[in-house]
């Protein structure tokens, strides 16, 4: 049974340059989050989609936007690149219910040069 | 706004030392309470989760019961092991969000 599975593993960009990342759920799930963690720092929430729509978002800004598809497996898309968007992305899987707990992926590595 | 707060670290134990990772929160309504815990080179994995108010969650010997009145939720081991070195996370969900706190880093010495 696969986790959840995030490609790339590592990306190098450079400012102002546009990145898509992927993510597809343990087999079973129907909801992805999507996370950005900083060096030394907790995973920060970016948004959730569920049905193929954005159900939350945290505080980031609209260069930050998703996409989930029929099979649940979810893109997350960056525009206008800044170096301080060089980040682990984490991708979480889970059941609709609110109270099931998340499935991390190994997430995928964003340097901006 | 929503937030974790937990103790900074590194902590520093020997092996069978006991443990206690400090976390405490603050949320608007009733939110789930999480410790995640990420091993070298791992992803983040689930730990243990309570869902109401003096709820006791507990897995792999840690403990950490859900104090409303104290808004903590403070993480517990009563013997370390060397394995148990790895970095744990403190978090809250609410809605649909899930809030982190920044991290507490575990060494076990032998």
């Amino acid at each position: 049974d696969a986790g959840v599975t995030q490609s790339p593993t590592h990306l190098i960009k450079t400012r102002g340059q546009q990145v898509t990342l992927r993510c597809s759920p343990k087999s079973g799930h129907d909801t992805v989050s999507w996370y950005q963690q900083a060096l030394g720092q907790g995973p920060q929430f970016i948004f959730q989609y569920y049905e193929e729509e954005e159900r939350q978002r945290g505080n980031f800004p609209d260069r930050f936007s998703g996409h989930q598809f029929p099979n649940y497996s979810s893109e997350l898309n960056v525009n206008a690149l800044l170096l301080g968007d060089s980040a682990l992305y984490l991708c979480a899987s889970s059941l609709r219910d609110s109270n099931q707990p998340q499935h991390f992926g190994d997430g995928t590595r964003l340097s901006i040069l | 706004g929503d937030s974790v707060t937990q103790m900074e670290g590194p902590v520093t134990l020997s092996e069978e030392a006991f443990l206690t990772i400090n976390c405490t929160y603050t949320a608007t309504g009733y939110p789930s309470l999480f410790w995640y815990v990420q091993y070298p080179g791992e992803g983040l994995q689930l730990l243990l989760k309570a869902t109401k108010a003096d709820d006791k969650g507990s897995n792999k010997g840690f403990e950490a019961t859900y104090r409303k009145e104290t808004t903590s939720f403070h993480l517990e081991k009563g013997s370390v092991q060397v394995s148990d070195s790895a970095v744990y996370f403190c978090a809250l969900r609410i809605g649909f969000k899930t809030i982190f706190g920044a991290g507490t880093r575990l060494f076990v010495k032998a």
